[in-house]
């Protein structure tokens, strides 16, 4: 079956260093997506990508982020200057389009010191 | 975006069918219901969606009423392995974003 793959799956970084999350969706997908969920609550939409340009975009989403799809294959989340409260699980989906449901990757847990 | 409301846990004996029941009272024409399972550590995992009345595939059902504001995930004769967190979807599925909300967290008792 194919799936979402998302490197690395953990990373420790220190509070103000820029990092970023890879992630290879489903090859014939077209919609991608960044989640986060932060210990013990909710998973939490980030940011939609689709034709190369963001769809849609949540409140967390700022200037501290942003997304790439540098290849045609892998799909990556930048934090560009890291805090504490960055910490969690982010996880990352495809989905092929249509009504078709979203697959999620295993997730990289980000944990800020 | 439809708002979701499910209970916050559950309990349930290994063997019995069991019921999760979100509602979703602002739901729109559009709108479909998804659920999908969460195990510690893993990613959200799809398990079923419909749009109306009942859709049934190897893993559980999903009972939707005429008027949609509500919907039942049923998953026959759980086991131990069943014990996850179950998280009802609501939103265009053709769009660009779908929203989990606190999910309902099942214990499957031996």
């Amino acid at each position: 079956e194919p799936e979402v793959t998302q490197t690395p799956s953990h990373q420790v970084t220190q509070m103000g260093q820029e990092v970023i999350l890879r992630c290879v969706p489903i090859s014939n997908h077209l919609y991608f997506y960044w989640y986060r969920q932060i210990l013990g609550q909710k998973v939490e939409f980030l940011v939609s990508f689709y034709n190369n340009e963001i769809s849609e975009k949540s409140e967390i989403f700022d200037d501290q982020f942003s997304v790439e799809r540098p290849d045609g294959s892998n799909f990556t989340l930048k934090i560009r200057s890291t805090k504490l409260e960055d910490s969690a699980m982010y996880f990352c989906a495809s989905r092929q389009g249509g009504n078709t449901e979203a697959f999620f990757g295993q997730g990289t847990r980000l944990t800020v010191v | 975006l439809a708002k979701t409301t499910q209970p916050i846990s559950m309990d349930s004996y290994e063997g019995q069918e069991v019921n999760i029941t979100c509602s979703h009272n602002n739901i729109a024409t559009n709108d479909y219901i998804t659920w999908y399972q969460q195990f510690p550590s893993q990613g959200p995992r799809f398990i079923i969606q419909g749009y109306k009345t009942k859709v049934t595939n190897e893993v559980a059902s999903l009972f939707i009423p005429a008027d949609r504001k509500s919907s039942t995930l049923s998953l026959p004769r759980v086991s131990l392995s069943d014990t996850a967190v179950y998280y009802c979807l609501v939103g265009d599925i053709t769009g660009n974003q779908f929203y989990f909300g606190t999910g309902t967290s099942l214990t499957v008792i031996p």
